[in-house]
């Protein structure tokens, strides 16, 4: 079993939809969830980080971590084609190594 | 103006050729890292540099050497290239006391024929 488990996709959705992107890990040393953005050939661009759990919103984004249940999401509300991306979410300690583990990226589609 | 910047693009070459990958960051970063990303999307640290240091160095075969000469750059060499290492390599920069904010380069995408 890997460290950090995310669903590749694709999930299609129609535009103004609301999208739940999900990621289930195993490591309960786990402090720090961030997600990123990438577009096709592009590199990951990271949009909102938070520490421990609860929620952070930023704009359409809503990030939420479930520590007991060891399982983090990521909304998106009103859904548009330019989100159209993979979405990865990575995760690291507090302490030791500061790097990051990657989830594989779920793959998003939004069509008009 | 490119915050982190790789090149080249891309890079096609034969089984046992030697290349190498330059990445450079105008971020004032002390810090950076080379991610290999393989065709099923998972990305994985090679490497991480601090202030020309290397402090990170994953099992990574030693045919791939980074070089940073300073803390904007940092290079990746590859000694008799294989086809399992096609991928595309990206490089990151961030802050040491910050590395949940890092910044990636475009990649570069090499194809060992």
């Amino acid at each position: 079993q890997k460290e950090v488990e995310q669903d590749p996709g694709p999930l299609s959705v129609p535009e103004g939809a609301i999208v739940s992107l999900n990621c289930t890990y195993s490591n309960s040393a786990f402090q720090y969830f961030m997600w990123y953005r990438q577009y096709s050939r592009k590199g990951p661009e990271l949009l909102m980080y938070t520490y421990s759990s609860g929620n952070k919103e930023d704009g359409r984004f809503t990030a939420q971590v479930d520590k007991s249940s060891k399982y983090i999401s990521l909304f998106i509300r009103d859904s548009q084609p330019s989100d159209s991306a993979t979405y990865l979410c990575a995760m690291r300690p507090s302490g030791g190594s500061y790097i990051p583990t990657f989830g594989r990226g779920t793959s998003l589609i939004v069509h008009p | 103006d490119t915050a982190v910047s790789q090149t080249p693009k891309y890079l096609v070459t034969q089984m046992g050729n030697d290349k190498s990958i330059k990445c450079e960051q105008n971020l004032g970063h002390d810090t950076m890292y080379w991610y290999k990303q393989d065709s099923k999307k998972f990305l994985k640290i090679m490497f991480s540099y601090n202030n020309k240091e290397l402090i990170i160095n994953e099992t990574v075969p030693n045919r791939f050497s980074p070089k940073s000469p300073d803390k904007a750059h940092l290079n990746l060499h590859i000694n008799s290239l294989e086809l399992g290492d096609s991928a595309v390599y990206f490089c990151a920069s961030s802050f040491r006391a910050d590395p949940n904010l890092q910044y990636f380069g475009p990649g570069t995408r090499l194809t060992v024929t």
